[in-house]
Parts: C-alpha cells; structure tokens; sequence
C-alpha cells in the first residue's frame, strides 16, 4: 500500500514562533497533497490544495499568509504555520493523491500545541 | 446547512453486533465515496471507496450508495472492539480532487 509519512507526529512551540511540518510520500510519487485541520471530536476541514510546482489553493477563510505550503518535489509538500497562536493548536494533517488514482492515503498527523 | 451531515454518536454497541452508520448529503454532484476509520490521535484510514450509486463489500464491511436519496451507508457485520474508533464518511466531486467528510461518529464495540 502507498505510505505517506508526517513528521513532526507533535510538536509544542512558543506563541510568535514559526513550525513547518513535513507530509512525504514514501512509495508514490504524489501529483496532488492536500492539508487538513481537525479539532478534537470534529472532522476534518480542508485547509489548502497543493499541487507540485505551483502555488497552493487555499479554501475560503485560510489564511495563505499565516499557513504557507510549499510543494517543492513529487514527493514531498510542507506546511509552515508562520507566527503562531495558541488558536492555532490543533491536528494537522495531509493526505497525498497517487498520480492516475483516486484514492487520497494519509498521513499520521500532527498535533501542534502552541502555548 | 453542511454538505455533509453525519450523526457524531457517540454509538456503543455490543461485541458480534451489526453496526449501521450513516451519512446525508446536499450536492447532488458527488460521485466519488469513501469511509475512513480514524483511531485517536491518528490519521484517518480508508475502508472502503464507492464510485457512483450501488454496493461493494469487502470482508465484515458494505459500503452502499443510493444517490437518488442522497444517502451513504457503512455496515459492519460482527462487530469487533478492535472497531472502536471514530468513522469518517466522504465525498467528491472528481477523481483525485479534495474531500468533503462528514463530522464522524465515534463508535465502541464492548466485549
């Protein structure tokens, strides 16, 4: 099965600070990554569409200047959460679209804590 | 009104039981289905994937469409704990393109 890897699984970092957090996949090579945010006992909502080698599509109410996403290679796509808040702690995760198919593989997520 | 509504449970049910979740939706131009399961803290993992209306079953799972009344279903026979998890129901409108999921509904299967 295509693996997609997450990395950092948690991370806590001052208010003010920047975090970037990693969506790779491992065994496919990923046209389209796509990045969501979950609050606890919701689901999940869609933050960005990201497309190797052009600029993300941010969904309506993201901020595009706060949540950069960079989909540097085929593989490999960031999300950087720049000036962090204490609201901006929640689940982050990706999912990644093998070239061809339909379905979207997940990463772990990231449970970011901004205190 | 969301354009995907599913009950959040919380659903507990006992061991061996027939576990029936389900989801409504608005926009008559999904075409693409899926159910994830989501254990806590994790990222969420496909179970089954539905194109258009009609049945596919795969194991303990069956994944049904009926896209005339806008409705998923996801059953799962013999129920066991080890599906206690939260269900995420999806959707889209193309092959590869974004997903809409539902809230999720929490399920526990008690021994």
């Amino acid at each position: 099965g295509a693996v997609v890897s997450q990395h950092p699984s948690w991370v806590i970092c001052k208010s003010g600070t920047s975090v970037k957090i990693e969506c790779r996949s491992l065994d496919f090579q990923a046209t389209t990554m796509f990045w969501y945010r979950q609050f606890p006992k919701q689901s999940l909502m869609l933050m960005a569409t990201s497309n190797e080698g052009s600029k993300a599509t941010y969904e309506q109410g993201v901020e595009k200047d706060k949540f950069l996403i960079n989909h540097a290679s085929l593989t490999l796509s960031t999300l950087t959460v720049t000036s962090a808040h204490p609201e901006d702690s929640s689940f982050y995760i990706c999912s990644a679209i093998r070239g061809g198919n339909t379905e979207a593989f997940f990463g772990q997520g990231t449970r970011l804590t901004v205190v | 009104q969301k354009e995907v509504e599913q009950d959040p449970g919380p659903l507990s049910v006992p061991e061996g039981a027939i576990v029936s979740l389900n989801c409504t939706y608005s926009n008559s131009a999904f075409q693409y289905f899926m159910w994830y399961r989501q254990y806590s803290r994790k990222g969420p993992e496909l179970l089954m994937y539905t194109y258009s209306s009609g049945n596919k079953e795969d194991g303990r799972f069956t994944a049904q469409v009926d896209k005339s009344s806008k409705y998923i279903s996801l059953f799962i026979r013999d129920s066991q704990p080890s599906d206690s998890a939260t269900y995420l129901c999806a959707m889209s409108f193309n092959q590869g393109g974004k997903l809409i999921f539902g809230q999720g509904t929490e399920l526990s299967v008690k021994p």
